[in-house]
């Protein structure tokens, strides 16, 4: 089957920690996506990728880093300087062909930092 | 710049009653329209899709909806509630830097016995 996996589900994480979230696609597709997800704030961009060795900022890249070394691969590395990390990660994906835009969404991580 | 404005960050329905959530999007080109759907600790989910063919577009589970230019307007309706639509319903617009969606903050759907 092809899909969007992210790992771990849930992440636990001392403050001041790096911490890196997988986001692993087998679509083919060649763009990819990062979300943060807080109650009531809807689905916030922080980073995108629209091709292997190139990634842009989206609204809210403060705090965070990200690498797209393979197709198949866009891991998120959430810093120590991001001050708030408490959140819903999500990863899409989509196809830069046809142009619908349509993204597909991987099941989430959630990442907690105490 | 393309926005999308869901209206009401909470409904509640009874069961059986009809489902209609709101969506209201401004774009400056005739933009590609779509909802989604999450369960709680899920990923999206597509639910359906406008892009410019058909204005009332089918999707899963029961729901539909309408794109209307007019009003520029795309609101996701389902007949008859069941307790299994109880999630978050997002709406979208295509028209971000490099063909990006620009998602809406949500409606939670909630669904009474």
């Amino acid at each position: 089957d092809g899909g969007i996996t992210q790992s771990p589900k849930y992440l636990f994480r001392k403050e001041g920690q790096n911490v890196t979230l997988s986001c692993e696609q087998n679509l083919n597709h060649d763009a990819m996506y990062w979300y943060r997800q807080d109650p009531g704030q809807g689905l916030r961009l922080i980073y995108y990728s629209q091709i292997v060795n190139d990634f842009q900022k989206g609204d809210i890249a403060e705090g965070y880093s990200v690498s797209r070394e393979k197709k198949e691969s866009f891991p998120l590395t959430v810093t120590s300087a991001q001050k708030n990390p408490t959140a819903f990660y999500l990863c899409a994906s989509s196809t830069t062909s046809g142009a619908t835009y349509e993204q597909y969404f991987g099941p989430g991580t959630r990442l907690t930092v105490t | 710049a393309q926005s999308v404005t869901q209206l009401g960050s909470h409904v509640s329905v009874s069961e059986g009653a009809l489902v209609l959530l709101r969506c209201n999007y401004s774009s400056s080109v005739p933009p590609y329209l779509f909802w989604y759907v999450q369960y709680p600790n899920q990923g999206l989910q597509l639910l359906l899709k406008y892009t410019s063919a058909a204005t009332l577009v089918k999707g899963i589970n029961g729901f539909e909806a309408e794109f209307k230019k007019s009003e520029t307007s795309f609101h996701l309706t389902k007949p008859s509630a069941h307790m299994s639509d109880a999630a978050e319903y997002f709406c979208a617009v295509s028209g971000g830097s490099q063909g990006n969606l620009i998602f809406g903050k949500g409606t939670k759907l909630s669904v009474k016995p």
